[in-house]
């Protein structure tokens, strides 16, 4: 997992109250991206940062905000939940704006009620 | 980036080699091409990527046609552990990797 970590890695909550998924990695990359991964789908980038407190928004930005305050963590905020965000979270990170490759969190897997 | 096609599911022999092709007509000159998998809804992992030329590692080979329309990743000798989806995804270099997710391709290994 190269040093990536998400928390929590399960949660369940309740419409319309807000929840914050963290991403944490040690290895000092620079582009750090959140996805969302939906039963028989692939994933579909939600958010993604090039740097600290620079972001930008992917392809379902829609009703989630990002903030990277420091190199290593960078947090997915819900407001507030809809049943239609509950998914499987991951981050991922890598270094360069080149070839290298993209390294994956373990997950987090949300349900909204 | 350019779209990818690839079959929804394969089956193969454990021991045997696993050919997973994957079409991309639309790819521009300067769009690598990647591969990565992912295991029972663990986060995907990465394979390998070629831009042309044939590239090869421990993990597997890659073989893209001369006109880079379509490639093949090989996994020469399967076993069960290889059972994931496979993901192609073609990009180029500019600014962050925002990876495009088709639906991959589901392949099995048979014991």
């Amino acid at each position: 997992d190269a040093g990536i970590t998400q928390s929590p890695r399960h949660k369940v909550t309740e419409t319309g109250t807000p929840v914050t998924l963290r991403c944490h990695q040690t290895e000092n990359h620079r582009y750090m991206y959140w996805y969302r991964q939906d039963p028989g789908h692939g994933l579909r980038l939600i958010h993604y940062s090039y740097g600290v407190k620079d972001t930008d928004k992917g392809e379902v930005s829609d009703g989630y905000s990002v903030s990277r305050s420091k190199t290593e963590d960078f947090l997915l905020t819900l407001e507030s939940a809809t049943s239609s965000q509950t998914s499987v979270y991951f981050c991922a990170a890598h270094s360069s704006g080149g070839v290298d490759e993209q390294f994956f969190g373990p997950g987090t897997r949300l349900t909204v009620l | 980036d350019a779209k990818t096609t690839q079959p929804p599911s394969m089956d193969c022999a454990e021991g045997r080699a696993a050919n997973l092709p994957c079409n991309h007509s639309t790819i521009s000159g300067n769009e690598y091409v990647y591969w990565y998998r992912q295991i029972h809804s663990q986060g995907p992992q990465y394979i390998i990527h070629g831009l042309k030329n044939n590239e090869t590692n421990e993990m597997a080979s890659l073989i893209i046609t001369e006109d880079r329309k379509s490639s093949t990743l090989i996994l020469p000798h399967a076993t069960l552990r290889d059972t994931a989806v496979y993901y192609c995804i073609v990009r180029g270099l500019q600014g962050a990797q925002k990876l495009v997710f088709g639906q991959g391709t589901r392949l099995t290994i048979n014991p």
